[in-house]
């Protein structure tokens, strides 16, 4: 069992719709990551968490430290919001950053 | 704009033909990572400095070297390229203090193709 899991692992919908990516995790962690990779590209980095929630734009992202869970929202979804997004979460003093397994997000128009 | 450029983006050698991949960033990080991303895969940690100390994960292949020769600069040498090290190869830096806290930035990645 991977010690970060994410679902879905794909998600459609249709341009507009509220989008919602899960990411559980099995080890106590220090940080959360969520991150951006577009087909064939390189990896952008959305929010780091450990506590809380970040926003940023129409996209939003929550914590949840006791239950070691975390989720990615994007409101208003548009088809340039089609990508892979990646949880990754951190351990302590550890600089190894543990992938999860990514959601395959396509925004129909 | 402070950044992480990696150069080629796109690299395209001959089985056991040694290649080359750079790394270069303004933004004065002190760690600096290389990853191997496979189709449709998580990223894998190959190594990463700290400063100038070498960490190398347990299970990157000795085929893969790694040279920092200052902190903006950072390289990635695979001395004999195998078809299965055809990948994205993802640079990655980070600062261990400050209000950034660890958060990593990544580069566009270099795809390498083996022919």
């Amino acid at each position: 069992k991977n010690e970060v899991e994410q679902s879905p692992q794909n998600l459609t919908a249709q341009e507009g719709e509220f989008i919602t990516i899960n990411c559980s995790y099995s080890v106590g962690i220090s940080a959360l990551h969520w991150l951006q990779q577009h087909p064939g590209g390189g990896i952008v980095s959305l929010f780091m968490l450990s506590s809380g929630k970040k926003k940023h734009g129409r996209l939003i992202a929550t914590i949840n430290i006791q239950e070691k869970h975390s989720s990615l929202h994007i409101t208003a979804s548009h088809p340039r919001d089609s990508a892979v997004y990646i949880c990754a979460v951190r351990s302590g003093g550890n600089e190894k950053l543990t992938f999860g397994t990514g959601t395959r997000l396509t925004i129909i128009p | 704009d402070a950044m992480v450029i990696q150069n080629p983006r796109y690299q395209v050698t001959q089985f056991g033909k040694p290649v080359t991949l750079s790394c270069s960033q303004t933004l004065n990080h002190n760690v600096m990572y290389w990853y191997q991303q496979k189709s449709s895969q998580a990223p894998k940690l190959l190594f990463h400095y700290y400063d100038k100390d070498f960490n190398n994960e347990a299970d990157t292949p000795d085929n893969f070297q790694s040279r920092r020769p200052n902190t903006s600069f950072c390289f990635l040498d695979i001395r004999s390229p195998g078809l299965g090290d055809a990948a994205m190869y993802l640079c990655a830096t980070s600062r261990l203090s400050g209000t950034s806290g660890n958060e990593q930035f990544f580069g566009p990645g270099t795809r390498l193709t083996v022919l």
